[in-house]
């Protein structure tokens, strides 16, 4: 069985610039959410979806959004990208809700601003 | 509000000596647990977790977690560590609809 697929690996952009990440989740898994980890902040929730509907967001600026397809595939976009935006984004899956179930998470996508 | 506290950021320690992360947790309702492992460049992985049951609870390559209610702690143990051991070690709580809170990390470096 395919794990979590994330693309791309690695990401160069410049401020002011916008970004989409996608995350292929594991097959039969209708759940993805995303996290941002950073060296500071750690792993910071972003967003979480189920069945194509947003049912959690994290405490980001609205530069800052997600979508969930009707195969589960997921995407997020970054608009105006600024410097601390640089991050590993990681992106996971779950059969269901993320509660008593495993969470299964992808290789990530690091993102550089410059 | 929920909260996940790693007691130490950096844990160095002797190949084949044993080691303990720490992890204290802090929920007004029932939690479930976790313990998840990243190597370098890669995305998390689990290690072991808590869902209800024995409160000891263990992983495949030699790692055991004991869930404490009393003391709200989660700490993972190893009697003999591994140089293939050396990743930033993560604990994190889920509970009800709320995503999952995750510890700040313990980079756990073994030394041959």
């Amino acid at each position: 069985k395919a794990g979590v697929t994330q693309t791309p690996r690695y990401l160069i952009k410049t401020r002011g610039q916008q970004v989409t990440l996608s995350c292929s989740p594991i097959s039969g898994h209708r759940s993805v959410s995303w996290y941002q980890q950073t060296p500071g902040q750690g792993l910071q929730f972003l967003f979480e979806y189920f069945s194509e509907t947003q049912r959690n967001k994290g405490n980001f600026p609205g530069r800052f959004s997600g979508r969930q397809f009707s195969n589960s595939r997921s995407e997020m976009n970054v608009s105006t990208l600024e410097l601390g935006d640089s991050a590993l984004y990681l992106c996971a899956s779950s059969p269901g809700r993320i509660l008593n179930t495993e969470a299964f998470f992808g290789q990530g996508t690091r993102l550089t601003v410059v | 509000a929920q909260s996940v506290t790693q007691l130490d950021s950096q844990v160095p320690v002797f190949e084949e000596a044993p080691v303990e992360l720490r992890c204290n947790y802090s929920s007004s309702v029932s939690v479930y647990l976790f313990w998840y492992v990243q190597y370098p460049n890669q995305g998390l992985q689990l290690l072991l977790k808590y869902l209800s049951g024995s409160t000891l609870v263990e992983s495949i390559n030699g790692f055991e977690a004991e869930f404490n209610k009393s003391q709200t702690s989660f700490h993972l143990r190893k009697p003999s560590v591994h140089i293939s051991d050396t990743a930033e070690y993560f604990c994190v709580l889920a509970s009800g609809n709320t995503p999952l809170v995750f510890g700040k990390g313990t980079r756990l470096s073994v030394i041959a």
